[in-house]
């Protein structure tokens, strides 16, 4: 079946440090691929998408390549900041069954 | 005023009490969906519904019932609280494959 596999938590970085956090799926078909951010006490929100291979999704210094032949969508960001901190989720959507499948969750602390 | 929003926030409840979580939306997507979030498990799909008519399973909807009962609407039911349902649940909204989800703020629940 589909499904998102993210790299495990927590990470915890210095300010200013670059990061990155796997995520690959498993897919049948041509999902669209999501990055979702959540901060503490708060729901999920949208960080980035791409649609298609080979699309790059950028946001907030944020970016991520949807890389069909190693079925990757991993988030990079050059320079972190204490401000980043929070649970980042990959997920993917198919229009096929209409399914948002999310992966486990990485955590992420910047300290200063 | 949030594009989707759950009522309530934050109950607590007893076993074998039936209990109702609502959304309501502003997006006019025909898409919604309810999860619930545990740790290190990540986002859980209970059910999804593409219209008023059309309500679907997800991985984890033993326990749980919907109703859809306008595009702007769906709720979200326990019939007989159990403990293992404690969770944080988030409803979110979709228009389709390419546009990402929306999600409301959550509601936490805990069955004692």
């Amino acid at each position: 079946g589909n499904s998102v596999t993210q790299m495990e938590g927590p990470v915890t970085l210095s300010e200013e440090a670059f990061l990155t956090i796997n995520c690959t799926y498993t897919a049948t078909g041509y999902p669209s691929l999501f990055w979702y951010v959540q901060y503490p006490g708060e729901g999920l929100q949208l960080l980035l998408k791409a649609t298609k291979a080979d699309d790059k999704g950028s946001n907030k210094g944020f970016e991520a390549t949807y890389r069909k032949e190693t079925t990757s969508f991993h988030l990079e960001k050059g320079s972190v900041q204490v401000s980043d901190s929070a649970v980042y989720f990959c997920a993917l959507h198919y229009n096929q069954g209409g399914k948002l499948i999310f992966g486990q969750g990485t955590e992420l602390s910047v300290k200063p | 005023d949030a594009d989707v929003t759950q009522t309530p926030r934050n109950r607590i409840t007893k076993t074998g009490k039936r209990i109702m979580l609502e959304c309501s939306q502003t997006k006019g997507h025909d898409r919604m969906y309810w999860y619930r979030q545990d740790p290190g498990l990540g986002l859980r799909l209970i059910y999804y519904s593409f219209d008023v008519k059309d309500i679907n399973k997800g991985e984890i909807s033993d326990g749980y019932s919907v109703s859809r009962q306008a595009q702007a609407k769906f709720s979200l039911s326990l019939e007989s609280a159990i403990p293992n349902q404690t969770a944080l649940y988030f409803c979110a909204t979709s228009e389709g494959q390419a546009g990402g989800a929306f999600f409301g703020q959550g509601t936490r629940l805990t069955v004692v």
